[in-house]
């Protein structure tokens, strides 16, 4: 098992321009968040999911979109980039409300 | 609103000793906490999983309590090393009504320094 695959590492986008970030997981969990690390912030939901077709915002979904269209991808989409959205991004998933959860390696993203 | 706090915010210790990194959680309605180490630069690890309904959880070196009615969980390292300087992380999964299970509250972390 791959278990959680983020792409890219790495990512420099100018304002305004959009992008996604791609998560996929091939141990085939039911449930998929996205989460932003900042300096002094921790670790904040964005978007979730509780599997294919449902999904639902978390504590900072402003300026980010998602889609749950199978169960092993959960793309992030930023759709007008900002430079408060310079952050690194990570993608986990969970089988039950009863699982530890797996995280990606991250997506570390500079809008400059 | 589910708050976690972390206790303390960085730790500098000897190679060999034990330690105990603190975490606290306001609302003691949850399913599960999970501990995670992240190093600079990398994603998060998980290192132990303690369900609401147990007391402990141990792994090698690591041990992990949990003191659901006093919203208390310590992670227990012995004899440490210098390879375990990271960044510890610990998170709860809410176990209350609607699909807050499918989310984690975390702590902002214990920065812990392992010196030879």
């Amino acid at each position: 098992n791959a278990g959680v695959t983020q792409t890219p590492k790495f990512q420099v986008l100018k304002t305004g321009q959009s992008m996604t970030l791609q998560c996929a997981q091939d141990m085939n969990h039911e449930y998929m968040s996205w989460y932003r690390q900042d300096p002094g912030m921790g670790l904040r939901l964005i978007h979730y999911s509780v599997g294919a077709g449902i999904t639902d915002q978390g504590e900072v979904p402003n300026g980010y979109n998602v889609s749950r269209s199978t169960t092993e991808d959960f793309p992030l989409r930023l759709l007008s980039a900002a430079p408060s959205q310079t952050s690194v991004y990570f993608c986990a998933s969970s089988t039950s409300d009863r699982d530890g959860y797996t995280f990606g390696s991250g997506t570390r993203l500079t809008v400059v | 609103k589910q708050e976690v706090t972390q206790i303390p915010a960085a730790l500098s210790v000897p190679e060999g000793e034990n330690l105990v990194l603190n975490c606290s959680f306001t609302d003691s309605a949850i399913y599960n906490l999970q501990w995670f180490r992240q190093d600079p630069g990398k994603g998060l690890t998980s290192l132990l999983l303690i369900q609401s309904s147990q007391r402990e959880q141990t792994s090698g070196r690591l041990n992990a309590s949990l003191d659901k009615s006093s919203g208390r969980s310590t992670l227990y390292i012995a004899a440490s090393q210098p390879g375990d300087s990271a960044t510890y992380l610990c998170a709860v999964r809410p176990g209350a009504k609607e699909t807050s299970g499918s989310r984690l509250t975390f702590g902002e972390g214990t920065q812990l320094t392992v010196n030879p």
